[in-house]
């Protein structure tokens, strides 16, 4: 048990088509980060929220776009699925005032 | 900007041979260091991390790094390797202020024969 829930696990989805993911924070932690691992490469990551706020923000277009909410759960959605999206989407959970974090299976989309 | 470098892309190994993955940040400041793992199939997991203090750090399943602060890198080893250490193997460095995110290496393969 990861501790920190996805869901879905897989998706399948059409190119120019929006997705939205989810994520459920292990117990006590109240930062999610969100990280994309295409296919033999290592997780990139997207963005992180803190107290319902974008804190940071990797290289990614603004087609990707995030909420978290005041349980601390958090969705990760996309616009305009393109065919390099494919991907496993990681979630991960930190304390804020901590230094670890806690990673959840990903779900794994897929746009055709 | 934060990089880490994985020099490994795939390492095929046999039983109770000896197992060093080479990793090299780059980073200006203060950094924190982590070793993860992916099994086939199963989401990433902790194998060490290294905050502060002694530069070697021992991990779960008997693996250790060692961080060299001079060469910025962080390495990993495991004396003997069995056919169960079959799996990806990624580096990440974070700045050592809290909640900043983790930047990792595109990851190394390592494959066990038995």
């Amino acid at each position: 048990d990861a501790g920190v829930t996805q869901s879905p696990t897989h998706l399948i989805k059409t190119r120019g088509q929006q997705v939205t993911l989810r994520c459920s924070p292990k117990s006590g932690h109240d930062t999610v980060s969100w990280y994309q691992q295409a296919l033999g490469q290592g997780p990139q990551f997207i963005f992180q929220y803190y107290e319902e706020e974008e804190r940071q923000r990797g290289n990614f277009p603004d087609r990707f776009s995030g909420h978290q909410f005041p349980n601390y759960s958090s969705e990760l959605n996309v616009n305009a699925l393109l065919l390099g999206d494919s991907a496993l989407y990681l979630c991960a959970s930190s304390p804020l005032q901590g230094r670890g974090y806690t990673f959840g299976s990903g779900t794994r989309l897929t746009v055709v | 900007a934060q990089s880490v470098s994985q020099h490994n892309h795939h390492v095929i190994l046999s039983e109770a041979a000896s197992l060093e993955l080479g990793c090299n940040y780059s980073y200006g400041g203060t950094v924190n260091l982590f070793w993860y793992v992916q099994y086939p199939g199963q989401h990433l997991q902790l194998l060490l991390k290294y905050f502060s203090g002694d530069p070697l750090v021992k991990g779960i399943k008997g693996f250790e790094a060692e961080f060299i602060k001079s060469k910025f890198s962080f390495n990993l080893r495991k004396p003997s390797v069995q056919w169960s250490d079959t799996a990806e193997y990624f580096c990440a460095v974070s700045s050592n202020q809290a909640g900043t995110a983790l930047i990792f290496g595109k990851g190394t393969t390592l494959s066990v024969s038995s």
